[in-house]
């Protein structure tokens, strides 16, 4: 597709419960980002990938966070054991490479009951 | 790690008015961006703009690396431009850092 492309759109769950949330960048853009917006507040930043490899993790809220990515394309955060404070809207982008102009996805909002 | 506060907090313009909004930062950078996230959420890029000045019909944005600023100025504002402007720099890291954002409503 033209852009970053994310699923699924909107998705409640209840507490305790594991979520997937997937993200698909633009072709050939190396670097994927995910990012975290709680109602009315910025972009808090989660986790970077250059290919299949994450560098940092340490933007990630607790260990029930993890995310991965292969084929240097697809990414998926998994949630664990959901709680309410999950509550949010993940955005995935992606870029060229490290630095490089970032290009957003439409997010996918996440209400844990 | 680095700050980046930008100002106003809040903005309310009449239609066809002109608006500077600032995004000032702790430390050196690679690179900034501005968006603008829109009532529906989808954040659109508006300047990649590390250093110097950008247009783009209405819209311009000019950074000062060596003085930490970044200035995006709207003029003739329109009620479609209403919505959250973010500010985000990328210092070389591993992390790129947002700005709480100035959210502009445009009355008719």
């Amino acid at each position: 597709g033209a852009g970053v492309s994310q699923s699924p759109s909107n998705k409640v769950t209840e507490k305790g419960k594991d979520v997937e949330l997937r993200c698909d960048p633009i072709s050939g853009h190396t670097a994927l980002y995910w990012y975290r917006q709680s109602l009315g507040q910025g972009l808090e930043f989660l986790i970077y990938f250059q290919g299949n490899s994450a560098p940092d993790k340490s933007g990630l809220p607790s260990d029930r966070f993890s995310a991965e990515r292969t084929g240097g394309s697809v990414s998926t955060l998994t949630i664990q054991r959901t709680q309410q404070e999950d509550s949010a809207v993940y955005l995935c982008a992606s870029s060229r490479g490290q630095g490089n102009e970032q290009f957003f996805g439409p997010g996918t909002r996440l209400t844990v009951l | 790690g680095i700050q980046v506060e930008q100002s106003p907090p809040d903005l309310i313009l009449q239609e066809g008015a002109n608006s500077t909004l600032r995004c000032n930062f702790s430390d050196s950078v690679n690179n900034l961006q501005w968006f603008h996230q829109n009532p529906w959420g989808q954040l659109i890029n508006l300047f990649y703009i590390p250093s110097g000045t950008k247009q783009n019909g209405r819209l311009s944005a000019t950074t000062v690396a060596t003085e930490r600023y970044s200035l995006l100025y709207i003029s003739s504002s329109q009620t479609t431009d209403s919505g959250v402007y973010f500010c985000a720099v990328y210092t070389g890291g591993f992390k790129t850092i947002f700005g709480a954002g100035t959210r502009l409503f445009v009355k008719a």
